[in-house]
């Protein structure tokens, strides 16, 4: 089946960038999209068809895509930033049709 | 403004059958391109897509799970409905609905993604 990985954790200080990756052999075909949580909310969209920013999302958000890897890039982190992220691809032909990382916990301090 | 929140039980029994209601506005669920999701989180902070529904009621359902889910819509009232059998405690953890977003390529939807989430509801599954 289908799988998308990123590191366990992400660490910076505020006003650095962070970067988190998550890798899949479909990405290259399919976009990534990301996902941010903060402790006890639900997720929020921060980053759509590889590289695209929703309205209301601050731009120091951005993300790219290459080969088998996209990045979520946070550049000059806050410690408001601080969250899980998520990425998500979605194939109506895979199985499963959607599907999301583990998960990326990012600590800003 | 998009909003969406998910009420019922937050306590079945294993084996019970678990019913949770998704209640939306700020869109309609016949607009072209327009899903509504359910995705669930386990307390280790695993995420799950469970199913679509569509906006024009086409539904599908995670391949590991589809035995047991139905997914309904009632229109006129903005609800969805999610209806899962024979719960297991394994499926304890949060569950939430979405607004989603269709890729549609001719008449093939090719992809969707969650676009705004309600606030989710926690489930234990316990006897």
């Amino acid at each position: 089946s289908y799988e998308l990985t990123q590191p366990p954790s992400v660490s910076v200080s505020p006003g650095q960038t962070a970067r988190i990756t998550c890798s899949g052999d479909e990405l290259p075909k399919k976009y990534a999209y990301w996902y941010q949580q903060k402790s006890g909310q639900a997720p929020v969209l921060v980053i759509f068809e590889d590289t695209k920013r929703p309205s209301g999302i601050p731009e120091r958000f951005s993300g790219s895509s290459s080969e088998t890897m996209a990045t979520l890039t946070i550049t000059g982190a806050q410690v408001e930033d601080e969250a899980d992220y998520f990425c998500y691809s979605t194939d109506s032909s895979s199985d499963p049709y959607w599907v999301f990382g583990g998960g990326t916990r990012l600590t800003v301090l | 403004q998009i909003t969406l929140k998910e009420s019922g039980p937050t306590l079945v029994k294993p084996t019970q059958t678990l019913t949770l209601t998704c209640s939306f506005s700020g869109f309609s669920l016949t607009n072209s391109g327009v899903g509504v999701g359910w995705i669930r989180q386990s307390p280790g902070k695993a995420l799950e897509c469970l199913g679509i529904i569509y906006w024009h009621d086409e539904k599908r359902y995670s391949p590991s799970l589809e035995s047991r889910l139905t997914i309904t819509r009632d229109t006129s009232k903005n609800q969805v409905v999610l209806t899962m059998t024979n719960m297991d405690p394994v499926d304890s953890g949060t569950y939430y609905c979405a607004h989603m977003r269709a890729l549609v390529r001719g008449l093939i939807i090719t992809s969707a993604y969650m676009d705004v989430w309600g606030t989710g509801t926690s489930v234990t599954v316990s006897s």
